[in-house]
């Protein structure tokens, strides 16, 4: 089965950038989706097919997906970005399954 | 607006069974492939089922398969998930969500429902 490798935690000051990765062999050959989960929250999209943001996303969110890495970028980290983020893709070695990351906690210092 | 209300999550002993209900409402739901993805306590989410359009396609993770079973009722714009033959690891929450393109992605979630497996 297709795995995906996120890092637990990543940390940013306020204003700065945060880059979160979602690591997968070839997942560039593969859609990549985000979801960002706020405590006692349910998922919300926040990126679609690698880099498209859905309406009602800020454009501080974008998103890129190359060889063995996709990023989840936020520009201008803001305290109200401080969540749980997810990346997805689809598995099709049998059936077509979903798979999501481990997740990322990300912390605004 | 487009809106899915989760319920019938509750308090099972192992070995029981469950049945969650999704209500859709604000979209055509016969028009779209349905998911329901978990999340255990403290833990990540976890894929759990999808549903094509008119239930004729079922795929799930192969920890839940020959266990749970998820249908539809597309004149009642309803999601279900039948639980049975529950362990304590299937205690979580449990969100249905609106499939967008099949392969695709998970664009508007319910807030879930709370499943505790334990005796």
């Amino acid at each position: 089965s297709y795995v995906l490798t996120q890092p637990p935690s990543v940390s940013v000051a306020p204003g700065k950038t945060a880059r979160i990765t979602c690591g997968g062999n070839n997942i560039g050959s593969k859609s990549v989706h985000w979801y960002q989960q706020k405590p006692g929250q349910a998922p919300v999209l926040v990126i679609y097919y690698d880099s498209d943001r859905p309406s009602g996303i800020p454009e501080r969110f974008s998103g890129s997906n190359s060889g063995n890495t996709a990023t989840l970028t936020i520009s201008r980290v803001e305290a109200g970005d401080e969540a749980d983020y997810y990346c997805q893709v689809w598995d099709s070695s049998s059936d077509l399954y979903v798979v999501f990351g481990g997740g990322t906690k990300l912390t605004v210092l | 607006e487009v809106q899915l209300v989760e319920s019938g999550g509750g308090l099972v002993q192992p070995g029981g069974s469950l049945r969650l209900s999704c209500a859709a409402s604000g979209f055509t739901f016969s028009s779209y492939w349905m998911s329901w993805v978990r999340q255990a306590p403290g833990k990540g989410l976890e894929w759990v089922a999808n549903i094509k359009q008119d239930g004729s396609e079922k795929y799930y993770v192969d920890s839940v398969k020959g266990r749970f079973t998820i249908s539809r009722d597309n004149a009642k714009n309803s999601l279900y998930l039948q639980m049975n033959s529950l362990r304590a690891e299937d205690t979580a929450v449990y969100y249905c969500a609106i499939l967008t393109g099949y392969p695709g992605y998970m664009d508007v979630w319910g807030k879930g429902t709370t499943v505790t497996v334990s005796s």
